[in-house]
C-alpha cells in the first residue's frame, strides 16, 4: 500500500548540530509539507513543495531548510539546532489544488 | 510521533451521544475548511472537509457545519464511540494558494463509558 513515512521516530541532539529529517512517499503526490506541532500551539507550517525542485516558506521557516530532488522525498534541515527547535515534527503530502493532506506519523525531536 | 500534551479544550461524553466540537477562524478569505483527527502517537487524520460554497456537509457519522457570517465551524459526531476519543484539529487555507493549511489549537474529546 502507499504510504508516508518520516524517519527517525525520535532524535535528540545538540544545540549547534545539523539535523535532518526524512519524509518519504510512494504516492507520487506533487505536493509536500513540513509542519511542527508544539505546546499550546496546533500545527504550523515550516515548508512546502509544489513539486520537484519547488520549495517554499511557510510560517515558521527561519533556522529550517528543504530540497526536492525528487518527488518522494523531502528532507527537512536544521542547520544549526536549537532548543526553541525541540518539537514534533509531521510531514504531509497531497496530489495538488484542494485535495486531501495525508499526514506521516510524525518524528519527535528534542534539542539539549 | 506522538501528541503532544497539550492543555486544550476539552469536551467529556457519554458513549453513544453526539458529540459538538467548535471552531472559530479568523481569516475572512479562507475558503477551504477541514477537520483532522489526531490519536496518541499518530500523525493528524482527515475526517471531512467543506468549501465555503456549503454551510453543510455530512460524512459518516459525522456532519461539518460552517457559518460564514461568525466565521464558525463545527463538526457533529453522531453516537459517539470510544475509538472518537483524540484531539480534533479544524484548519483552513485560501483556495488560491490552496494547501497551506492554518490550524487551530485542537480540543480533546474524551468519551465515557
Amino acid at each position: 500500500d502507499a504510504e508516508i513515512t518520516q524517519s527517525p521516530r525520535h532524535k535528540i541532539t545538540e544545540t549547534g548540530r545539523q539535523v535532518t529529517l526524512a519524509c518519504h512517499q510512494t504516492w507520487n503526490h506533487n505536493n509536500m509539507f513540513w509542519y511542527r506541532q508544539d505546546l499550546g500551539h496546533g500545527l504550523r507550517l515550516i515548508h512546502y513543495s509544489y513539486g520537484v525542485q519547488d520549495t517554499n516558506k511557510g510560517e515558521v521557516s527561519d533556522g529550517y531548510s528543504v530540497s526536492r530532488s525528487n518527488t518522494e522525498d523531502l528532507p527537512l534541515t536544521l542547520e544549526s539546532a536549537a532548543s526553541s527547535q525541540t518539537s514534533v515534527y509531521f510531514c504531509a503530502s497531497s496530489r495538488g489544488g484542494t485535495d486531501t493532506q495525508y499526514f506521516g506519523p510524525g518524528t519527535r525531536l528534542t534539542v539539549l | 510521533g506522538e501528541s503532544v500534551g497539550l492543555h486544550l479544550p476539552t469536551l467529556s461524553v457519554q458513549e453513544g451521544d453526539n458529540s459538538i466540537i467548535n471552531c472559530a477562524y479568523s481569516n475572512s478569505a479562507s475558503d477551504y475548511f477541514i477537520w483532522y483527527k489526531q490519536e496518541s502517537g499518530k500523525g493528524p487524520q482527515f475526517i471531512i472537509d467543506i468549501r465555503s460554497n456549503m454551510d453543510k456537509r455530512q460524512g459518516q457519522r459525522v456532519t461539518v457545519l460552517l457559518n460564514k457570517t461568525v466565521k464558525h465551524l463545527s463538526l457533529q459526531i453522531a453516537a459517539t464511540q470510544p475509538g472518537d476519543s483524540a484531539v480534533y484539529f479544524c484548519a483552513e487555507s485560501a483556495l488560491q494558494g490552496a494547501q497551506k493549511l492554518v490550524f487551530g489549537q485542537g480540543t480533546r474529546l474524551t468519551i465515557n463509558p
